[in-house]
């Protein structure tokens, strides 16, 4: 079965810093790994997603991730935080194309930016 | 152009009534998932449409819970004799078809409280 953990519930950062928010992952077939955020009160967004291809993927607001099958990981970095970056993050993995694309989301982690 | 839209925003309801909520995914779009959202158990998938049939229903936790499609479009989620642990916030998504590497685009949700 799929899972995914995200490590840390809660992550906070100067504006100016790294942002590093971990996800691990775990499924049986090669996986669709998605990043999703969530501003209060509202839906979720894509930010970034990889399906094949470069294991680097860059996404929306200078958020970029990278896939590594050997460590079934698929953190989450942006070289430096803003304000605006504060909101809920979830990572999420999908299985194949003929599953029907169900998302298995982690619990989520709430960053914070410090002025 | 329009994205998935949700109705109502709001609902609180008495332990025991029937609630329905609404979604109208994206024009096109013949994937259809509904999520639940809650503090204790994060965000979980409850079922998913392709076109007006659902392939997928095992994130339902009960028979209580029922949801539709008609017209391959409208989807609507059915809640029966509504109890304190059903309040959460639900999220509809559609995507392009029910292929897992395809994007999925969120609604802002129901908020349910049940009292």
């Amino acid at each position: 079965a799929q899972s995914v953990t995200q490590l840390g519930s809660h992550v906070s950062v100067s504006e100016g810093a790294l942002v590093l928010l971990r996800c691990n992952y775990s499924s049986s077939v090669p996986p669709y790994l998605f990043w999703y955020v969530q501003y209060p009160n509202q839906g979720l967004q894509l930010l970034l997603k990889y399906t094949t291809g470069a294991t680097l993927v860059k996404g929306i607001n200078g958020f970029e991730a990278e896939f590594k099958k050997s460590e079934t990981s698929f953190h989450l970095t942006k070289p430096s935080a803003h304000m605006s970056d504060a909101a809920e993050y979830f990572c999420a993995v999908s299985e194949g194309d003929n599953q029907g694309g169900k998302l298995i989301f982690g619990q989520g982690t709430e960053l914070s930016v410090k002025p | 152009g329009a994205g998935v839209s949700q109705s109502p925003s709001n609902k609180v309801t008495e332990k025991g009534k029937d609630v329905e909520l609404r979604c109208d995914p994206i024009s096109g779009h013949t994937a259809l998932y509904w999520y639940r959202q809650s503090l204790g158990q994060g965000l979980e998938f409850l079922i998913y449409f392709q076109g007006n049939s659902a392939p997928d229903k095992s994130g339902l936790p009960s028979d209580r819970f029922s949801a539709e499609r008609t017209g391959g479009s409208v989807s609507t989620l059915t809640i029966q004799r509504t109890q304190q642990e059903d309040s959460a916030v639900y999220l509809c998504a559609s995507s392009l078809d029910g292929r897992g590497h395809n994007e999925q685009f969120f609604g802002p949700g129901t908020r349910l409280t049940v009292l």
